[in-house]
């Protein structure tokens, strides 16, 4: 198993642009999520899913957009980038929500 | 308040001392438990679930206090390689609430 992959690994945006982070893993996890980790502020819920067709907003949704279409893939868009989104990017899953997860490399994210 | 609470540290520690970290969480329904290891520009990675009984898994102890709402993890005998932030993180009731993760503390072990 590949366990959870997120690409790209790294990425630099200008402030407006949009890009498609993407997140798959191959555990056939019902759950996913998104966080953003940031310098003394440690990791922050964006979004998250309890299975395809299903999402729900985390504690810092906004300029995020997010969809289930499989079990398997769980995509975080941003809109129009802003320099307040340089970050970097966890995805996550596990079995159901609230036991042990998983965690993808990361994707550091810098918007000039 | 925060959910989950850690002293930030940094804990700087020589070779073959014991530390131990504390944190305390807020809500008393949490049924889960876990520290998290996270190494530097790394994503975190699962050190260990917390059980009520306390669990040690070789060098590392962990345990629960219900009553006062906070879990410990201990490290005997520190290696260089222990070096790392270690994530305290708590579950909510019948896993219908994400995981809530502590900030973490970080620990330098030194030569």
């Amino acid at each position: 198993n590949a366990g959870v992959t997120q690409t790209p690994k790294f990425q630099v945006l200008k402030t407006g642009q949009s890009m498609t982070l993407q997140c798959a893993q191959d555990m056939n996890h019902e759950y996913m999520s998104w966080y953003r980790q940031d310098p003394g502020m440690g990791l922050r819920l964006i979004h998250y899913s309890v299975g395809a067709g299903i999402t729900d907003q985390g504690e810092v949704p906004n300029g995020y957009n997010v969809s289930r279409s499989t079990t398997e893939d769980f995509p975080l868009r941003l809109l129009s980038a802003a320099p307040s989104q340089t970050s970097v990017y966890f995805c996550a899953s596990s079995l159901r929500q609230g036991v042990t997860q998983y965690f993808g490399p990361g994707t550091r994210l810098t918007v000039l | 308040r925060k959910e989950v609470e850690q002293d930030p540290g940094p804990f700087n520690v020589p070779e073959g001392a014991t530390v131990a970290f504390n944190c305390t969480y807020s809500n008393s329904a949490s049924q889960s438990f876990f520290w998290y290891r996270q190494d530097c520009r790394k994503e975190p990675k699962l050190l260990m679930s917390v059980y009520s009984s306390g669990n040690e898994d070789g060098r590392f102890t962990a345990q629960l206090n219900r009553a006062s709402q906070y879990i410990s993890l201990l490290i005997r005998d520190s290696k260089l390689s222990d070096s790392a932030t270690y994530l305290c993180v708590a579950a909510g009731i019948s896993g219908n609430t994400p995981l809530v993760f502590g900030k973490g503390t970080r620990l330098s072990v030194i030569a």
